[in-house]
């Protein structure tokens, strides 16, 4: 379908679990994004990475932790959270020096009882 | 910051007919208004997108024309064909955040056969 992956595409989790969303692109880019998109909401942008470091945090919770270990790899570590986190999450890359073009992934639907 | 906005909200054609949808924006120095289609279950995709260079672009049945001086751009979409039906999304750069997007509200196109 793209060249952005998505892991795992559907989850379900307690309040008190702890949960790592995955993210790899193979589209040899250096920028990689987390959004959140809820119901009848904007897509919210909620961590950039370019170059393997972390260049935006738009007041995100500390309950959600991400890590880029390298430009292909993007991780979403999930902690103690709220059902209002319930959503679909995406993953996209880019090249961080334009034209812009971003690439998302299918997202994973996470659900929190 | 920048603001985006995008109508309808809802759209729904009859197959054949053409389905616009426009958005505006609020910073004038912003160059790249790409358009995305998210159907369902699956992540948004970048479908065309035109730099302030120019005026309008066609790619097969659809266009997207821009105008700078009002800032607003539209997505066109002609004898559209049930397949068309999803939701679709502008986006423009964020002001000094380089290859960040801000995505409108999304427009929820319905093609009736």
């Amino acid at each position: 379908e793209t060249g952005v992956t998505q892991t795992p595409r559907h989850l379900v989790m307690g309040m008190t679990n702890k949960k790592s969303l995955k993210c790899e692109q193979h589209l040899g880019h250096n920028a990689m994004y987390w959004y959140k998109q809820s119901a009848k909401k904007p897509l919210e942008l909620m961590f950039v990475y370019s170059l393997e470091e972390r260049v935006e945090n738009n007041s995100v919770p500390s309950r959600f932790s991400p890590e880029c270990p390298n430009s292909s790899h993007l991780f979403l570590h999930l902690h103690t959270l709220q059902p209002e986190d319930s959503a679909l999450y995406l993953c996209a890359s880019s090249q961080r020096d334009g034209p812009y073009e971003q690439y998302f992934g299918p997202g994973t639907r996470l659900t929190v009882t | 910051g920048e603001n985006v906005e995008q109508h309808p909200s809802t759209l729904s054609v009859q197959e054949g007919d053409s389905a616009v949808i426009k958005c505006t924006y609020s910073d004038s120095a912003s160059n790249y208004f790409p358009w995305y289609k998210q159907e369902l279950g699956k992540g948004p995709q970048l479908i065309i997108d035109i730099r302030s260079n120019v005026g309008e672009k066609k790619d097969q049945r659809i266009a997207v024309t821009l105008n700078k001086t009002a800032k607003h751009f539209s997505l066109h979409i002609t004898e559209t064909q049930p397949e068309d039906s999803a939701v679709y999304f502008c986006a423009v750069p964020s002001r000094g955040s380089q290859g960040n997007l801000i995505f409108g509200k999304g427009t929820k196109l319905s093609v009736k056969p």
